[in-house]
């Protein structure tokens, strides 16, 4: 069975200071992994996605992850907060073997400073 | 081309009552995905459906809940005798095909508060 780990349920940082999230799974084979945003009442919108391929991913709005298989994470990072970036951030992990469904990990919410 | 579609987006249904949530996937995308999202918890799958069948429904309660995605139609999630335990966020997220590493694409969710 797959898990996600999201160190932190919350985050505070100032405007313009470093974003980190952390997120570590747990997989049985090559995983598929998934950052997604979700804003106040709204559902969910994809930020950036690891398949195959180049480890270090970039996303929308300036974010990028890094898969790191020997520490099996994918810490979402940010060099610069936005006010806009206040949202409840989602590391997911896709099942291939049962079609793709989502585990999810328990949520960052991320509340920034000005 | 429009997005995922749910509706409504906040229901409201008394104990013992019968609540219904639809969800029309994006165009072209022929499976349908819910997800729920229990107050200050993270998204829990429910169940995965193609057209007019049941893939995965491992994440569904054994009782009460029930998912359809009718050949002509939006996917309904069905709950009956719904209880104040059932109050929470509902998304459904659609994808085209599942090739590996196909991302879903999520609805704004339906709010049902069970008073």
């Amino acid at each position: 069975a797959q898990s996600v780990t999201q160190l932190g349920s919350h985050v505070s940082v100032s405007e313009g200071a470093l974003v980190l999230l952390r997120c570590n799974y747990s997989s049985s084979v090559p995983p598929y992994l998934f950052w997604y945003v979700q804003y106040p009442n709204q559902g969910l919108q994809l930020l950036l996605k690891y398949t195959t391929g180049a480890t270090l991913v970039k996303g929308i709005n300036g974010f990028e992850a890094e898969f790191k298989k020997s520490e099996t994470s994918f810490h979402l990072t940010k060099p610069s907060a936005h006010m806009s970036d206040a949202a409840e951030y989602f590391c997911a992990v896709s099942d291939k073997a049962a079609g793709n469904k989502l585990t999810f990990g328990g949520g960052t919410r991320v509340l920034v400073k000005p | 081309n429009a997005g995922v579609m749910q509706n409504p987006r906040h229901l409201v249904r008394r104990r013992g009552q019968e609540a219904r949530l639809r969800c029309s996937p994006m165009k072209g995308h022929s499976h349908v995905y819910w997800y729920r999202q229990l107050p200050e918890e993270g998204l829990k799958f429910m169940v995965y459906l193609q057209k007019e069948n049941i893939i995965d429904e491992s994440g569904m309660p054994k009782e009460r809940f029930s998912a359809e995605f009718p050949k002509e139609g939006p996917s309904i999630l069905r709950i009956q005798q719904v209880v104040r335990g059932d109050s929470a966020a509902y998304f459904c997220a659609s994808s085209p095909q599942v090739l590996e590493g196909n991302e879903q694409f999520f609805g704004p969710g339906t709010r049902l508060t069970v008073l």
